[in-house]
């Protein structure tokens, strides 16, 4: 299996500016997971789905960030607009139904 | 609210010794603990799981001890690779509730060759 798919890789953008990361999950995976890297912070839970349904976005910082997951293998997170606070990596988890999270590679996002 | 912490932000050893990475919870509800480890410019991989009914488990040079009375864990390291230099996070759930996967700020182990 191909893991987890992340894009892009790396984002470099203006503030203001309208920023979609994607996210193809394991195949069969009934959860997904968005997490984001910082340093004070460490890894943090953003929001997570199961079988395509959101289960907790409670740690969605504000209403500029939404996610949505149309079918079993596809999520995007949004940023809407951007703010240079928003720069760090963020991650796309996918799991089955209990079990380990299976980390895609992050993407990076810089915020100027 | 910080309910999982790696209170140690980095740590030093030398090849050979022994490693231990040090991580505190606060929820009781707490029931099941992982260990990810994190190369720079890569997503965490899983390395080792421990469920709340044991106190012990252990992976090759990899053991994870679970202490439920002071909600604490411990990932101990035998005996340390230079390879094992990298970022390592504890993560913790309460998978009697959700799945919901809380994790630590991370530990970044230097094994010294």
């Amino acid at each position: 299996d191909a893991g987890v798919i992340q894009s892009p890789r790396h984002e470099v953008t203006e503030m203001g500016q309208e920023v979609t990361l994607r996210c193809k999950p394991i195949s069969g995976h009934d959860y997904l997971f968005w997490y984001r890297q910082t340093m004070m912070r460490g890894l943090e839970l953003l929001i997570y789905f199961n079988n395509n349904v959101p289960i907790d976005d409670s740690g969605m910082p504000e209403d500029r960030f939404s996610a949505k997951m149309p079918n079993a293998s596809f999520s995007t997170l949004k940023i809407q607009p951007s703010e240079p606070r928003d720069s760090a990596v963020y991650f796309c988890a996918s799991s089955f139904t209990p079990g380990e999270l299976f980390f895609g590679e992050g993407s990076r996002l810089t915020v100027l | 609210d910080q309910q999982v912490k790696q209170n140690s932000p980095s740590l030093s050893v030398q090849e050979g010794r022994i490693s231990i990475l040090n991580c505190d919870y606060t929820n009781s509800m707490f029931d099941y603990f992982l260990w990810y480890k994190k190369y720079p410019a890569e997503g965490p991989t899983f390395l080792i799981s421990i469920s709340s009914i044991k106190d012990k488990n252990e992976d090759g040079r990899f053991t994870v001890f679970l202490n439920k009375s002071a909600k604490h864990l411990s990932l101990h390291i035998v005996p340390s690779q230079p390879g094992d230099s990298a970022v390592y996070f504890c993560a913790a759930s309460a998978t009697s509730g959700t799945y919901k996967y809380i994790f630590g700020t991370g530990t970044r182990l230097k094994v010294l060759a």
